[in-house]
C-alpha cells in the first residue's frame, strides 16, 4: 500500500512568485492535516480535512495561504504571493479515524528567494 | 493558547542505559495524545496514540505512560541503542480535529 506522497519535495522560488504544493494521503484516509516546520522550529499544525471539507484552519497563517480537497481525495496548499518567511519544510498527515496515528508524508521543503 | 511542552530539549545517553523523558500538555479538553518518532532525513513515525487517564502502552523496548488529570505523559526507553536515536515527538489531540506537536526530545545515544 502506498504511503503518503508530497510533490513536489523541493522547490525554491522568488519571492512573490506562487508555490502549490500536493498531498496524496493514503487510499481511504478520510482526514488529512497540514503542518509546516520553519526554521527548524517546532511541527506547527496549519489545517485539518475531512474529506473535503475544513475542519479546523485556525492554523493558516494568513490570507496568502489557500488549501483545497476537492473530492476528498489529494489535497494541494498554495502560497501566494510567497515571502521569505514562508520558507521551511511543510507535512502532510493522513490517517483513517480519530484519533488515530498519523501517517506522515516526506514533506515538500520550500525556499523562498 | 494551546502549549505542549517536552522536556528535556536534548538528552545524551550511553549505550544500554535506559531514559525517559515528560510531554506535558493542558489537563481540559483531552481527546488524545500522540507520541512519534522523527529520524533525520526522514518523516515522524507513530510510537502509541494514547486516549486513557492511566494508559499504559508498550513496544518492544519503548513504554509510554499518561495521566490526563495533571497533564503529562512519560516516554521510556528501556537499554537504548543507538538506533532509538532520533527526536521524540508528543502531540496533543484537544478536539479530534486539531493536533498539537510539543517541540521534541532530541536523544543520542553514546556508543
Amino acid at each position: 500500500e502506498a504511503g503518503v506522497t508530497q510533490f513536489p519535495s523541493h522547490s525554491v522560488i522568488e519571492k512573490g512568485q506562487t508555490v502549490t504544493l500536493r498531498c496524496d494521503p493514503i487510499s481511504g484516509h478520510d482526514n488529512l492535516y497540514w503542518y509546516r516546520r520553519v526554521m527548524g522550529k517546532e511541527i506547527k499544525f496549519l489545517l485539518h480535512f475531512v474529506k473535503e471539507s475544513k475542519q479546523d484552519e485556525s492554523g493558516m497563517p494568513n490570507n496568502r495561504f489557500l488549501a483545497e480537497r476537492t473530492g476528498g481525495t489529494y489535497s494541494t496548499l498554495k502560497v501566494q504571493p510567497a515571502e521569505l518567511e514562508d520558507s521551511g519544510v511543510y507535512f502532510c498527515a493522513s490517517t483513517t479515524g480519530i484519533p488515530g496515528e498519523l501517517f506522515f508524508g516526506e514533506g515538500s521543503r520550500l525556499t523562498v528567494l | 493558547i494551546l502549549n505542549v511542552e517536552q522536556s528535556p530539549q536534548s538528552l545524551h545517553v550511553q549505550e544500554g542505559d535506559s531514559t525517559n523523558f515528560t510531554c506535558s500538555f493542558p489537563s481540559s479538553n483531552f481527546y488524545a495524545l500522540h507520541w512519534y518518532r522523527w529520524e533525520t532525513a526522514k518523516s515522524p513515525e507513530a510510537l502509541f496514540v494514547m486516549t486513557l487517564n492511566g494508559d499504559e502502552k508498550k513496544k518492544g523496548r519503548i513504554s509510554a505512560t499518561l495521566n490526563t488529570k495533571e497533564g503529562y505523559s512519560y516516554l521510556y526507553i528501556k537499554g537504548s541503542q543507538p538506533e532509538d536515536s532520533a527526536t521524540y515527538l508528543c502531540a496533543f489531540d484537544s478536539s479530534a480535529s486539531k493536533i498539537i506537536f510539543g517541540s521534541g526530545t532530541r536523544l543520542s545515544i553514546r556508543p
